[in-house]
This record gives C-alpha cells, sequence and structure tokens, in this order.
C-alpha cells in the first residue's frame, strides 16, 4: 500500500503570507496526486487534481506541483477563508489512499 | 449538476451490520467511466477510502477492509449501496459516498456525509 505523509500536521500564517504543504509518497506515484480543502463539518472539496491542475472553480491562488514521490500545495496569499484540513491523494493504482493532513490555521 | 446524499442508521450496536445507502442524481452509473465511492472519516481523524463501484460493475475495495465491505448498485434508483458487517467502535465515522468521471479521477463531488455511532 502506497502511504502519504503530509507535513507540517499545523501551518499557522497571517493573512496574505503563502502557505507551502507538503505531500511525500513511499513509492513513485507519477503525477496521479490530488488535494482536497476540508472545513469543519463539511465534506472535502477538490482543488487540485494530477498534481498541478486546478479544479473547476478554484481560485488561481491555489496551485500544486511535484511529480514521483515529492508533491506541493501552494496558497500564495492566505485568506481567512482558507483556514482549514488540506488532504492530499493518490491514485497510481487502484488502491487509493489519503494522507494523514495539513491544518492551515490563519 | 451532480449531488449525492448519504442515508442510513447514526446508531448501530457492536457486531451489527451497516447498511449505508448513497442517493445521487445529475449523472447516470450506467456511463462509461463513471464511478461512486465510499469514504469514512472518523471524529478527528484522517479521511480513509472504503470502496468503489463502477459503470461495468467492477468493485474494488480497502485491502483493510475487504472481508467486511461490501459495494452494489440500483442503477434504476441512482443508489450505491455499502455494507459493512461486524461493526466495531472503532468504525465510528462520517461516511461520505463520491462521485469520480473515470477510473482513476479524484472524487470530484461528495455527498454532506452520514455520521454514524457504534456503541451498546
Amino acid at each position: 500500500e502506497i502511504v502519504l505523509t503530509q507535513s507540517p500536521a499545523t501551518l499557522s500564517l497571517s493573512p496574505g503570507e503563502r502557505a507551502t504543504l507538503s505531500c511525500r509518497a513511499s513509492q513513485s506515484v507519477s503525477s496521479y496526486v490530488a488535494w482536497y480543502q476540508q472545513k469543519p463539518g463539511q465534506a472535502p472539496r477538490l482543488l487540485i487534481y494530477d498534481a498541478s491542475k486546478r479544479a473547476t472553480g478554484i481560485p488561481a491562488r491555489f496551485s500544486g506541483s511535484g511529480s514521483g514521490t515529492d508533491f506541493t500545495l501552494s496558497i500564495s496569499s492566505l485568506e481567512p477563508e482558507d483556514s482549514a484540513l488540506y488532504y492530499c491523494q493518490q491514485r497510481n493504482n487502484w488502491r487509493v489512499t489519503f494522507g494523514g493532513g495539513t491544518k492551515v490555521q490563519i | 449538476q451532480i449531488t449525492l446524499k448519504e442515508s442510513g442508521p447514526t446508531l448501530v450496536k457492536p457486531t451489527q451490520t451497516l447498511t449505508l445507502t448513497c442517493t445521487f442524481s445529475g449523472f447516470s452509473l450506467t456511463t462509461s467511466g463513471v464511478g461512486v465511492g465510499w469514504i469514512r472519516q472518523p471524529p478527528g481523524k484522517p479521511l480513509e477510502w472504503l470502496a468503489l463501484i463502477y459503470w461495468d460493475d467492477d468493485k474494488r475495495y480497502s485491502p483493510s477492509l475487504k472481508t467486511r465491505v461490501t459495494i452494489t448498485r440500483d442503477t434504476s434508483k441512482n443508489q450505491v449501496v455499502l455494507r459493512m458487517t461486524d461493526m466495531d467502535p472503532v468504525d465510528t465515522a462520517t461516511y461520505f459516498c463520491a462521485h469520480r468521471d473515470r477510473p482513476g479521477d479524484p472524487f470530484d463531488i461528495w455527498g454532506q456525509g452520514t455520521m454514524v455511532t457504534v456503541s451498546s
């Protein structure tokens, strides 16, 4: 099973700052990584897929990069509403796994 | 517009079987490539994928739960059903169903989730 390790566990930043979230896979997943945002009491929302493609309606301040085993989600200028949990997910094979999440506090 | 909604019991006893239904609209589970998955999230913990079913009735299960989980579909009712046997308090979680356009695609649309508590 491919394990996804997210870091840091918590990120505390101020509005307007840049956030950089990491997701590391235990083996290569090519570019098959997605990122989700989850706010308390809500379902996850798809932000990024295939490592760097923004989902429909996602603001341009969200961007993704990486391939192989190391992936990054960047939020260029934090807004208060970006406070949330962020999860990465791989789909390199038919088994789906999620990372442990990074909490972004603003 | 694609929507999904989970339904089922909010409380089950240990050793019982949980049956959850995902009722969806805005797409057909007979359209080539389309799939519906189940994902759960224990309180304060990360997401965990459980099962997937595709347009051709192909089914995939999490290896850690495959002996306890069954996923089925009713295309006439636009529903996907998850059954999980031998429930335990550690199975207490919010259970989500979600849509994917093609095998390997991310889950682009999610249901609101349904909280299930396992307790005697």
